[in-house]
């Protein structure tokens, strides 16, 4: 079956470190994948997306790059934000479906 | 633009009865919309889809007949808790597909109801 696997937080970085979550996947065929974020309450936000192998999605200066050979999907940032503090959730998509990681808490301080 | 509204964001209920909680597009059209359950420290798991004027699709292993939902229009969809225990206390949370935007893969989610049985 389907399913995707993040590392688990929480991950508390200083402001300006670089930032890696890891997520990999397990899927039939070739799924889409997604990154959401979601700010404290608030609903989740669709960060960046890839929907075919190599394809890199960025957004706000996240950058996450679809990895067929190793069925990964990590979301990289070079410098985070107090504002970044958020849960970010990996995804995938086959069919209509959408099914997320655990989701990783993120904790920036200045 | 793209918001999804909830209502309640949290509610509190007694054993055995029903709760019905609102999902709804305040500034687009959804034709599909999805039911999420999310436990603590878990991932969002999909319970089903629901599609305007159609019955809903259900996940394997949800009870249809617990979790009644109801997509009368293009903007509202309806999940109804009934005979609430308290095994089914979760974070409920829906998304939204703007209609004819499903090659986009964009789903527009609410925040979420925190729903607690006691």
């Amino acid at each position: 079956g389907n399913s995707v696997t993040q590392m688990e937080g929480p991950v508390t970085l200083s402001e300006e470190a670089f930032l890696t979550i890891n997520c990999t996947y397990t899927a039939t065929g070739y799924p889409s994948l997604f990154w959401y974020v979601q700010y404290p309450g608030e609903g989740l936000q669709l960060l960046l997306k890839a929907t075919k192998a190599d394809d890199k999605g960025s957004n706000k200066g996240f950058e996450a790059t679809y990895r067929k050979e190793t069925t990964s999907f990590h979301l990289e940032k070079g410098s985070v934000q107090v504002s970044d503090s958020a849960v970010y959730f990996c995804a995938l998509r086959a069919g209509t479906a959408l099914i997320f990681g655990k989701g990783t808490t993120l904790s920036v301080s200045s | 633009g793209a918001v999804v509204s909830q209502h309640p964001s949290w509610v509190i209920c007694k054993s055995g009865t029903s709760v019905k909680i609102e999902c709804r597009s305040l500034d687009f059209q959804a034709t599909t919309m999805f039911w999420y359950r999310q436990f603590p420290k878990q991932s969002l798991m999909l319970m089903a889809t629901s599609n305007e004027g159609s019955k809903a699709t259900y996940e394997q292993g949800v009870e249809k007949d617990k979790f009644l939902i109801n997509h009368a229009s293009l903007t509202l969809s309806t999940l109804t808790v009934t005979s609430a225990h308290p095994e089914d206390s979760s974070f409920y949370i829906c998304s939204a597909e703007p209609t004819g935007q499903a090659l986009s893969y964009e789903q527009y989610f609410g925040p979420g109801t925190r729903l607690t049985v006691t």
